[in-house]
């Protein structure tokens, strides 16, 4: 089955960049965009970057998202106490003919 | 502003069906596309199905057979059937809407907080 891997978990202290990626394959990003989305237990997920590298108009731009070839990364710049949740990246995926998502990374802010 | 509230037992035995409901605010159900969501404990996000208001559905492979997502404009509702229900289903359920990304309808702009729906045997 088609997986995207994500790192379990990443951290920094405030101020810092933090880069979380995303690995995929030809069946998911060698075709797709990806998106991103944050979520903080107990809340609704939201959508923090889509098409790659767009973002909504209620994410700031402390946020960005790229993709090469088969892998993705997201990059929270001036890293904030707020910006500590779990990231999740996803893709349409040819072989599952439905989204596929990452199993998320945890960011802790030290 | 979009909104998005799941509803539903919260209990299901084993062998039953789990029965939610999505109720949408402040956008029509009869544009893009909605979703459901589940996550089990400890685990990744698992994409279940979509259904448009014209009643087309997409459904993950892995659960084709057991699920049913059906929709509802005089309500403004759509709902998720998953039955035959072993612990393995046990996952916090959210719905989505999701617009066209240019791909497929794969960009989930809101979501509901979620119902963690257990399966006692």
């Amino acid at each position: 089955q088609s997986v995207l891997i994500q790192p379990p978990s990443a951290s920094g202290t405030p101020g810092q960049r933090v880069t979380i990626s995303c690995s995929g394959s030809t069946s998911n990003f060698g075709s797709y965009t990806v998106n991103w989305y944050q979520h903080l237990p107990g809340t609704a997920p939201r959508l923090l970057i889509y098409n790659n590298n767009q973002r909504p108009s209620w994410v700031p731009d402390r946020f960005s998202g790229s993709k090469s070839g088969t892998s993705a990364s997201l990059a929270i710049s001036g890293l904030q106490s707020e910006d500590a949740a779990d990231y999740h990246c996803a893709a349409w995926d040819d072989s599952l003919n439905g989204v596929l998502f990452g199993g998320g990374t945890k960011v802790t802010v030290l | 502003q979009v909104q998005l509230q799941e509803s539903g037992p919260r209990l299901v035995k084993s062998s039953e069906t789990l029965a939610l409901t999505c109720t949408v605010s402040g956008a029509s159900i009869r544009n893009e596309y909605w979703n459901w969501i589940r996550q089990p404990p400890g685990k990744g996000l698992e994409w279940v199905g979509y259904i448009h208001f014209t009643g087309s559905t997409k459904y993950t492979p892995s659960l084709k057979g057991r699920v049913t997502i059906s929709v509802d404009t005089s309500k403004n509702q759509f709902s998720l059937k998953l039955s035959s229900v072993t612990a393995a289903d046990t996952a916090l359920y959210y719905c989505a809407r999701s617009r066209y990304s240019g791909n497929d309808y794969d960009v989930f702009d809101y979501w509901g907080r979620g119902t963690l729906v257990s399966v006692s045997s």
